[in-house]
């Protein structure tokens, strides 16, 4: 099974900072990452897939990155409605999911 | 405007089988030829687990650690698609959700949307 870590557990940051988010895989996964973000008692929602791109009416301040075992989610110029646990997925080998990155606003 | 929705007992006793159903709105699950339709559920313990994945012909991929125990189907009549796990245990308790599972390049990739997903509990 594709082990994803991410990092960090917590991210606090003020409106308008860079939020970047980490996932590595335990082996290579090419680039089939996604990337969802999840607010309490709603659906999560995705944000980008192939590693780098933007699922349909995402906005441009979420941008994905990465190949191999190394991947990063950046949020530039945070809005108060980004606070979520944001998770990534991988493809490569069956579907298995990283532990998720809280993203607090201050 | 896509939107999925989980339905089914919010309480299972060990040994039994539970069954989730969900009801697909904004597309029609018969005549999608580009996508599998998933669960998938989160446990504090381990997360988000993906549980498996349905075609419009009954066509399934399974997580191979739940194999054993799960069944999906899809109703194409009502617009849904079902889950049975059997021989559930509190390790099955979760918050369960449904998805549309894209297909890329010819193979499943993400999940594109989600449910709000229902918190299934196992206990006697």
């Amino acid at each position: 099974e594709i082990v994803l870590t991410q990092s960090p557990a917590t991210l606090s940051l003020s409106p308008g900072e860079r939020a970047t988010l980490s996932c590595r895989a335990s082996q290579s996964v090419s680039n089939y990452v996604a990337w969802y973000q999840h607010k309490p008692g709603q659906a999560p929602r995705l944000l980008i897939y192939d590693a780098s791109n933007r699922a349909t009416g995402i906005p441009g301040r979420f941008s994905g990155s990465g190949s191999g075992t190394d991947f990063t989610l950046t949020i530039s110029g945070l809005e108060p409605e980004d606070a979520a646990v944001y998770y990534c997925q991988q493809r490569s080998n069956w579907f298995t999911f990283g532990g998720g990155t809280k993203v607090e606003i201050q | 405007q896509m939107q999925l929705q989980e339905s089914g007992p919010g309480l299972v006793k060990p040994s039994e089988t539970l069954s989730l159903t969900c009801t697909v709105s904004g597309d029609s699950i018969s005549s999608s030829t580009r996508y599998y339709w998933g669960w998938i559920r989160q446990t504090p313990g381990k997360g988000l687990e993906w549980i498996g994945s349905v075609y419009y012909s009954g066509s399934t991929f399974y997580n191979p650690s739940l194999r054993s125990r799960v069944i999906m189907s899809v109703h194409t009549s009502g617009n849904r698609f079902s889950l049975k796990l059997s021989s559930v245990s509190a390790a099955d308790t979760a918050l369960y959700f449904c998805a549309r599972h894209e297909i890329l390049g010819g193979r499943l990739a993400h999940f594109d949307y989600w449910g709000q997903g229902t918190l299934v509990t196992v206990s006697s």
